[in-house]
Order: structure tokens, then sequence, then C-alpha cells
């Protein structure tokens, strides 16, 4: 069992690009979360796809937008780049959402991501 | 808006010895608690968690402590052990508002 995957590993863009960043859930699970961790900050929560649908939201605009495949993949894509974004971006796959997931979820190693 | 603090950095202790992670949260809404634990180029994992009802919870050498009134939970690692050596985060949960906060983690490095 690979566990959770991403890619790519790392990333440079200069402000006002797009970026795409992908992952690949635990095998049997079918639930993702995205994190946002700045350099000396924990991980703040994006968003939390289930059933190809975003189910849960944290504080971050609409530049930040996602989707999930029917085969439980996801994509994280962010617009209009600030130099603010760049972070290590989280993903992490649990089998379904509600009430103490969190305990349960599994996490990608991330994907650096430097805005310049 | 840093609801969730672990106000030390870094902490070092020596093999054998007990290692104690701080964490202070503002918000009296949070009604559960973990800890996370990263290692270099990994993702973090869970570690241990306590609900808002508990003020203790042990699972083998990491026990996690909970003060309600003071808005204080600590993690403690007896015996640690240089394998315990990476940055642990704690995390409180909202469930009525479904949100969920981080610290910004310790480095804890065990001495052999």
């Amino acid at each position: 069992d690979a566990g959770v995957t991403q890619s790519p590993t790392h990333l440079i863009k200069t402000r006002g690009q797009q970026v795409t960043l992908r992952c690949s859930p635990k095998s049997g699970h079918d639930t993702v979360s995205w994190y946002q961790q700045a350099l000396g900050q924990g991980p703040q929560f994006i968003f939390q796809y289930y059933e190809e649908e975003e189910r849960q939201r944290g504080n971050f605009p609409d530049r930040f937008s996602g989707h999930q495949f029917p085969n439980y993949s996801s994509e994280l894509n962010v617009n209009a780049l600030l130099l603010g974004d760049s972070a290590l971006y989280l993903c992490a796959s649990s089998l379904r959402p509600g009430r103490g997931y969190q305990e349960t979820q599994y996490f990608g190693p991330g994907t650096r991501l430097l805005v310049l | 808006d840093q609801q969730v603090k672990q106000n030390s950095p870094s902490l070092s202790v020596q093999e054998g010895r007990i290692s104690i992670l701080n964490c202070d949260y503002t918000n009296s809404m949070f009604d559960y608690f973990l800890w996370y634990k990263k290692y270099p180029a990994e993702g973090p994992t869970f570690l241990i968690s306590i609900s808002s009802i508990k003020d203790k919870n042990e699972d083998g050498r990491f026990t996690v402590f909970l003060n309600k009134s003071a808005k204080h939970l600590s993690l403690h690692i007896v015996p640690s052990q240089p394998g315990d050596s990476a940055v642990y985060f704690c995390a409180a949960i909202d469930y009525n508002n479904n949100d969920m906060r981080f610290g910004a983690g310790t480095r804890l490095t065990v001495k052999p």
C-alpha cells in the first residue's frame, strides 16, 4: 500500500500564475482533505472532498478550488498566485467524512510551492 | 488569529527522561483535541486524542492531559526515545462549527 501520494514534490511559480496539485488517497479511502502549512505554522484546513463534492471549507478565498475524481483522487487548484501562497500543501485521506475522521486520516508528504 | 498556540518551538531531552509538550487554546468552543507527530519529508501522523469531557488519556508511553479551566493541554512522553524526535502539532476541533485549528508545532529532540 503506497499510502497517500502527492505530486509534484516541489513547484516554483510566479505571481499571477495558476497551479494544480494532485493527490492520490490511501487505498480504500474515499475522502480527501487539503491543508496549507506556511513556514513556521501549523496546517490550515482548506477544504474536504467526498463523493466528488466539496463538503467542508476553511477560510480560504475562491482562488482556491478543488476537484475529486471517481477514483477518489483529488486536485487542488490555486489561481492568481500570490507570494503568500508559498507553503507546503498537504493532502490527507480518510474513510468517509464526519465526526472523528481527523483521527484516522493519513497525510501525504506534501507539495512545497514557492511563488516568486 | 492564533486560537491554538504552542509557545515552545523546540525542546531537547535526554533519552529515558520525560518529554512534556505544551499547548494553549483560546476558543472555549473546542471540544476535542489531538496530537500529531511529523517526521521530516513525511506527513503528520495521528498520535493521541482527548475529548473535552476527560482530563487525561493514556496510550502506552504517551499521555495527554487537558485542563479546561486553564485552556491548556500537554503531551507527556515517558520514557523518551531517540525515535520520538520529530515535530509535534496539537490540534483543536470545534465540532459544532466544523472548525479545526493547529498549533505551530514543537520540535522535540531526544538525545541518546
